[in-house]
């Protein structure tokens, strides 16, 4: 079993248009991340949803939203896309929030 | 903001040790993390240590902590290729916001 999974695993698309990526947890955590991990594998954290409440938003622009429907899922919408989005996603999750996160296999959305 | 840093890379031979070093600034750090990326793949955590102890030994790993220095080291003994991977330090603050610092990542080669 799969214990954070992400769909889709690759992404390609044209600037401009708006993509969603999704992942889920089986573990019962209460916490989920997104993290976006540039080309020199610098992983920096953009969002964390606590019991579907948002208590981390890093500096990102307002074209990423992330959504949470529930507690086992955290969503990355993401408008008008740009050449600098292009990067790996990482969603992790964790019991509680200073505990270790358990990590996704990513996400590599290239934009052309 | 808090900062964590680490060599980029790190070149052994397989059968030797390796060490790979992590600095870090925030003093009020409870647990730092040692996270494994094999190409392609996520992040896997290896091992903790929260900041009241200052070694940990799990099987081949070592980490040692000296939190008077803020420096953070990962032993992995008797070295094996399957160990090449690009290994990041991580730290949580104390301090109230729990965001998750990454360090840039060392790329461990292991030849034979």
């Amino acid at each position: 079993d799969t214990a954070v999974s992400q769909t889709p695993k690759y992404l390609v698309t044209q600037m401009g248009n708006d993509k969603s990526i999704k992942c889920e947890q089986n573990l019962g955590h209460d916490t989920m991340y997104w993290y976006k991990q540039d080309s020199k594998k610098f992983l920096k954290i953009m969002f964390s949803y606590n019991n579907k409440e948002l208590i981390i938003n890093e500096t990102v622009p307002n074209r990423f939203s992330p959504k949470s429907p529930d507690k086992a899922h955290l969503n990355l919408h993401i408008n008008s896309l740009e050449l600098g989005d292009s990067a790996v996603y990482f969603c992790a999750s964790s019991q509680g929030t200073a505990s270790e996160q358990f990590f996704g296999p990513g996400t590599r959305l290239t934009v052309l | 903001g808090e900062d964590v840093e680490q060599s980029l890379f790190l070149s052994v031979r397989e059968g030797d040790s390796s060490v790979i070093n992590c600095t870090y600034t925030d003093s009020s750090s409870t647990y730092l993390y040692w996270y494994k990326q094999e190409p392609g793949a996520g992040l896997q955590l290896l091992t903790y240590i929260f900041s009241n102890m200052d070694m940990k030994q799990d099987q081949r790993l070592t980490v040692l902590l000296n939190k008077k220095d803020k420096h953070l080291s990962l032993r992995i003994a008797d070295t094996q290729t399957g160990d090449s991977a690009i290994y990041f330090c991580a730290e949580i603050s104390g301090g109230g916001s729990y965001i998750p610092t990454f360090g840039r990542g060392t790329s461990l080669i292991v030849h034979p």
